[in-house]
């Protein structure tokens, strides 16, 4: 049981490259999401998913498209990276319903440097 | 104004103290209170989860919940230098799925040998 896992751990982009953050994970959780994290900031919410095939918006989405095509992966896509998307990204999944619906575990993140 | 206050330290404290970690919250329809905890490098860990008001131990941490006041707290007693982490509060209205978890922006804290 991996868990959350996610790749690749550390990226260079130049300002305009676009690339995809993968995540996985093999619990069987409905709910997966996107979070940035920046000092002083906090976790922030990019896109979450509730299942194959849906998707929404979360605090700060511009700038990132995510899909959700099977329950275990839950991408993330930068289209033109831009200095201010430099962070740690972090991808979480927990289940929906049930007395484990707010425990939530996160992947061990992504660190992403844009120049 | 954030949903989710929190001082973010950084907190030293000598090993074998008392450690009071809070946070401040202004939306009552909150009912689920966590505490995370994070490594340096690392994805934050869920360490303590409460329904509604009031408290609960596990070992040597201790989670409190004040409704009224909107306040939560989280006690780590014996404090050993492992302790040392960044401490995220979060919280959700409920169980439905579209209930987003807030975190709060973590309290960085050190335990001095």
């Amino acid at each position: 049981n991996a868990g959350v896992t996610q790749t690749p751990k550390f990226q260079v982009l130049k300002t305009g490259q676009s690339m995809t953050l993968q995540c996985a994970q093999d619990m069987n959780h409905e709910y997966m999401s996107w979070y940035r994290q920046d000092p002083g900031m906090g976790l922030r919410l990019i896109h979450y998913s509730v299942g194959a095939g849906i998707t929404d918006q979360g605090e700060v989405p511009n700038g990132y498209n995510v899909s959700r095509s099977t329950t275990e992966d839950f991408p993330l896509r930068l289209l033109s990276a831009a200095p201010s998307q430099t962070s740690v990204y972090f991808c979480a999944s927990r289940a929906i319903g049930g007395p484990t619906q707010n425990e939530q575990f996160f992947g061990p993140g992504t660190r992403l440097t844009v120049l | 104004q954030k949903e989710v206050e929190q001082d973010p330290g950084p907190l030293s404290v000598p090993e074998g103290a008392i450690v009071s970690l809070n946070c401040t919250y202004s939306n009552s329809a909150f009912q689920y209170f966590m505490w995370y905890r994070q490594y340096s490098r690392k994805g934050p860990e869920l360490l303590m989860y409460t329904y509604s008001s009031g408290n609960k131990e596990d070992g040597r941490f201790t989670a409190q919940v004040d409704k009224s006041s909107k306040y939560i707290s989280l006690f780590i007693r014996d404090s050993q230098p492992s302790d040392s982490a960044t401490y995220l509060c979060a919280m959700s209205g409920g169980y439905s799925s579209a209930s987003k978890i807030i975190f709060g922006s973590g309290t960085r804290l050190s335990i001095r040998p």
